[in-house]
């Protein structure tokens, strides 16, 4: 069974540090992965996606992640945090062969201080 | 450009009412999915359609039912409402499995 876990429910950073985010998965097939956002009282946005291209995969306000099939992760890094990027983070992992259900991490809260 | 719609946003129930939460997507999207969000919990899968006529069970379905009629709306119900399903409810819709899961804004849910 596909799995999904984010190392770390809280993450706290200062404005302009770097940002890491970790996540692994579990699968015996390829998978398609993917990290969203979401901020207080809202739904989840799609923040980027690996889809078997390019393993160095660059999203929206500056993320990237990078896929590493040995190590089955797929971290989300910012080199420099900004206050707006304060919400909880989700990684979830999906694939062909399942109706695309998707298995979500339990989530990670970004605090950013000033 | 309303992409995933939930209704309501906010409900209270007492223990053993029924009803139903509203999903409906305009992107024309064959797969569409029903999460519950609990604190520290991730997202759990309760229901899931492939297409109009077709749903099955997810993760966490006891207590819930599901219709997909048309390729637009995909219902979740809700019968005799016990306090464990007090919680945020998701709904989202996806092209085909390797693209992004669009989600609605959540319906947040009180049993009492």
């Amino acid at each position: 069974a596909q799995s999904v876990t984010q190392l770390g429910s809280h993450v706290s950073v200062s404005e302009g540090a770097l940002v890491l985010l970790r996540c692994n998965y579990s699968s015996s097939v390829p998978p398609y992965l993917f990290w969203y956002v979401q901020y207080p009282n809202q739904g989840l946005q799609l923040l980027l996606k690996y889809t078997s291209a390019a393993t160095l995969v660059k999203g929206i306000n500056g993320f990237e992640a990078e896929f590493k099939k040995s190590e089955t992760s797929f971290h989300l890094t910012k080199p420099s945090a900004h206050m707006s990027d304060a919400a909880e983070y989700f990684c979830a992992v999906s694939y062909n062969t399942n109706a695309g259900k998707s298995t979500f991490g339990d989530g990670t809260t970004l605090t950013v201080k000033p | 450009n309303a992409g995933v719609t939930q209704t309501p946003k906010f409900r209270i129930l007492k223990i053993g009412q029924s009803m139903t939460l509203q999903c409906t997507q305009d992107m024309n999207h064959n797969y569409m999915y029903w999460y519950r969000q609990d604190p520290g919990m991730g997202l759990k899968l309760i229901y899931y359609s492939v297409g109009a006529g077709i749903t099955d069970k997810g993760e966490v379905p006891n207590g819930y039912n599901v219709s997909r009629s048309t390729t637009e709306d995909f219902p979740l119900r809700l019968e005799l409402a016990a306090p464990s399903q007090t919680s945020v409810y998701f709904c989202a819709s996806r092209r085909v499995p390797n693209t992004e899961a669009f989600f609605g804004q959540g319906t947040r849910l009180t049993v009492v």
